[in-house]
């Protein structure tokens, strides 16, 4: 799987949208771009997933460069209970393939 | 909706000693994965099972075996345990070979003295 590189942390005031940026220039063409968060010490949670379009769910968009080289997580309002650890990860779908987690971005919303 | 179950959900044990580590998937989940997590640390991918065979395997101690049985439900064993064995274990299923979302357990907390 390619390798991501993400912010080691953000902050965001309540209420904005939160901006987290991924960097993914050696993504392959099969490989799409995943979204997981994970809320202190919980389970990580599916946030959302893309291929080369952009793609918005009731969490979140996501928006994908052309080159597919670099991708954004748009949370449109941030609320207190989306302080977390987000993780940007780059994976195949097929095969039932692990997920590779980085290091992740910490998410801080400031009320 | 039902959920990934994860039993204990906290186990406390001594160097040496053994644990077994449950998951449920979600009903009708064929897939289960392994993630260890340490403290401070981000999950690491351990194994993973589809249709009660081995998928995949990450970096998993010899120490270490797990298993999915027919009901679909998985468990990890750990012998011979030593303090660094101390972390967050999360289970996850899925449906299918194509399958784009993993959903996460809560985890069982083990801890090593």
């Amino acid at each position: 799987d390619a390798k991501t590189t993400q912010p080691p942390s953000m902050d965001c005031a309540e209420g904005r949208a939160a901006n987290l940026p991924c960097n993914h220039s050696t993504i392959s063409g099969n490989e799409y771009v995943y979204w997981y968060r994970q809320i202190h010490s919980q389970g990580p949670q599916y946030i959302i997933h893309g291929l080369k379009n952009n793609e918005t769910n009731e969490m979140a968009s996501l928006i994908i460069t052309e080159d597919r080289k670099s991708s954004t997580l748009i949370l449109p309002h941030a609320t207190l209970r989306d302080t977390a650890v987000y993780y940007c990860i780059v994976r195949s779908n097929f095969g039932n393939e692990k997920l590779t987690f980085g290091t992740g971005t910490r998410l801080t919303i400031i009320p | 909706a039902a959920g990934v179950i994860q039993s204990p959900r906290h186990l406390i044990k001594e160097k040496r000693e053994t644990a077994t580590l449950k998951c449920y998937p979600i009903p009708r989940h064929d897939t289960v994965y392994w993630y260890q997590q340490g403290p401070g640390q981000d999950p690491q991918f351990l194994i993973s099972f589809y249709e009660k065979m081995q998928s995949d395997k990450g970096s998993i101690p010899d120490r270490f075996s797990a298993q999915q049985f027919s009901d679909y439900h998985s468990e990890l064993n750990m012998s011979s345990l030593e303090l660094g064995d101390s972390a967050l274990y999360f289970c996850a299923s899925s449906l299918g070979r194509v399958s784009y979302e993993q959903y996460f357990g809560p985890g069982t907390r083990l801890t090593v003295t």
